[in-house]
């Protein structure tokens, strides 16, 4: 499994667009990369996937260079209830194996 | 499609009893995850499921848990003999054999 490194925590204001980057240097050939937004109580919430280039949907885009050792997942204009933890995680994208979380990072949007 | 089904959403037990959690996966998911987190604190996986076979169970106790997926009805996280360290939620996942995993809203378990 993929090891992947994100801020602990980012602070941003309303209006903003945010940008989270995740480090993840030992990715395989078959592994996507996948996002997950949580508030607190709550299960996470899949968010965006993308092998390679750029994903977008109507929540977020998520850009991966071409060596693939990073991704960055892209909030456009946040406001107040983005405020949650985001995680990352890699993992085969040609079947399911266990998920394992890291500690992801805490984004607070302030007024 | 409804999502993810956990029940009960909070579960209240006196130590020594048994925990029952259930997690109904999206239609057509044969992939399940559980996990536990505790306040302010990351989601530790428990164990991965498919119909009717454990895959993987290398996060969870080797005492007083268990879990199972049958082929008919939902997966059941089972905790006997609770005490008060078990108190946390429990999210339950699904997916299909690729694709991502989709989690329910947790079962929230006090011991007391």
């Amino acid at each position: 499994l993929a090891k992947t490194t994100q801020p602990i925590s980012m602070d941003s204001y309303e209006g903003q667009e945010v940008n989270i980057t995740c480090s993840h240097n030992n990715i395989a050939t078959n592994d996507y990369i996948t996002w997950y937004q949580q508030f607190p109580s709550q299960g996470p919430r899949f968010i965006i996937q993308g092998y390679k280039t750029k994903v977008t949907n109507e929540v977020a885009s998520l850009f991966i260079p071409a060596d693939r050792k990073s991704s960055t997942l892209s909030l456009p204009r946040v406001s107040l209830s983005d405020t949650a933890v985001y995680y990352c995680l890699v993992g085969d994208g040609e079947r399911n194996d266990k998920i394992i979380f890291g500690k992801g990072t805490r984004l607070h949007i302030l007024p | 499609n409804a999502g993810v089904m956990q029940n009960p959403r909070h579960l209240v037990r006196r130590r020594g009893q048994e925990a029952r959690l259930r997690c109904s996966p999206m239609k057509g998911h044969s992939h399940v995850y559980w996990y536990r987190q505790l306040p302010e604190e990351g989601l530790k996986f428990m164990v991965y499921l498919q119909k009717e076979n454990i895959i993987d169970e290398s996060g969870m106790p080797k005492e007083r848990f268990s879990a199972e997926f049958p082929k008919e009805g939902p997966s059941i996280l089972r905790i006997q003999q609770v005490v008060r360290g078990d108190s946390a939620a429990y999210f339950c996942a699904s997916s299909p054999p690729t694709g991502p995993a989709f989690f329910g809203q947790g079962t929230r378990l006090t011991v007391v």
